[in-house]
């Protein structure tokens, strides 16, 4: 079972445009929720978070959305930049597993130049 | 943040085999964790290394299959034991801080063949 679910593999965008990058989840104790950038041949690096208290951060050129009613957040970035390409993983934690992470397959991004 | 060294990077196994890979961390963690990217999945949580104990697994993941050992906060292998096909993924080692959040190794490639 899902529990955090990114629905799109990929996403092709043109550099200087906005991407828009989703995931829902379906576990209701989840509290903190986590973005991770991975290049090829690298491990995921942490990009930006959420606390459940929260319905929006930004960071720069990334926000992050929360929808709580609908157990549903989004990622912002923008302006789009050719570096950005990369696989975006949802990641999300909480309801007792204190440390523990449970993440979506990730989406590809890919910004056009 | 902490930096992790992973490896090795990727290897190719014979079915029947055992490969051990080792994470070392520039500085103590708090934590350590074991993943698993299956093609096309998510990542996956295996076990919570836990220093100078067995580690804690997740459900679907034994200790004879998955060994692993943490005997410091700045070390920890994993062992995938009697490998099939089945197990070809990318493993990823992480560590866990206050201050850093979670922090991952570039991870390994493995197949089995």
């Amino acid at each position: 079972d899902q529990q955090v679910k990114q629905n799109s593999p990929s996403l092709s965008v043109q550099e200087g445009r906005i991407s828009i990058l989703n995931c829902d989840y379906t576990n209701s104790m989840f509290d903190y929720f986590l973005w991770y950038k991975k290049y090829p041949a690298e491990g995921p690096t942490f990009l930006i978070s959420i606390s459940s208290i929260k319905d929006k951060n930004e960071d720069g050129r990334f926000t992050v959305f929360l929808n709580k009613s609908a157990k549903h957040l989004s990622l912002h970035i923008v302006p789009s930049q050719p570096g950005d390409s990369a696989v975006y993983f949802c990641a999300a934690m909480g309801g007792g597993s204190n440390y523990k992470l449970t993440f979506g397959k990730g989406t590809l991004l890919t910004v056009n130049p | 943040s902490a930096v992790i060294s992973q490896k090795p990077s990727r290897d190719i196994c014979q079915r029947g085999t055992s490969l051990t890979i080792q994470c070392q961390v520039d500085s103590q963690v708090t934590m350590m964790f074991w993943y698993r990217q299956q093609p096309g999945q998510s990542l996956t949580l295996i076990a919570t290394a836990n220093q100078g104990s067995e580690a804690t697994y997740e459900s679907g993941f034994v200790i004879d299959k998955f060994p692993i050992s943490r005997p410091n906060l700045t070390f920890s292998t994993l062992t995938v034991s009697n490998m099939s096909p089945e197990d070809s993924s990318i493993y990823l080692c992480s560590g866990w801080t206050a201050v850093d959040g979670y922090t991952f190794g570039s991870g390994t490639r493995l197949t089995v063949v």
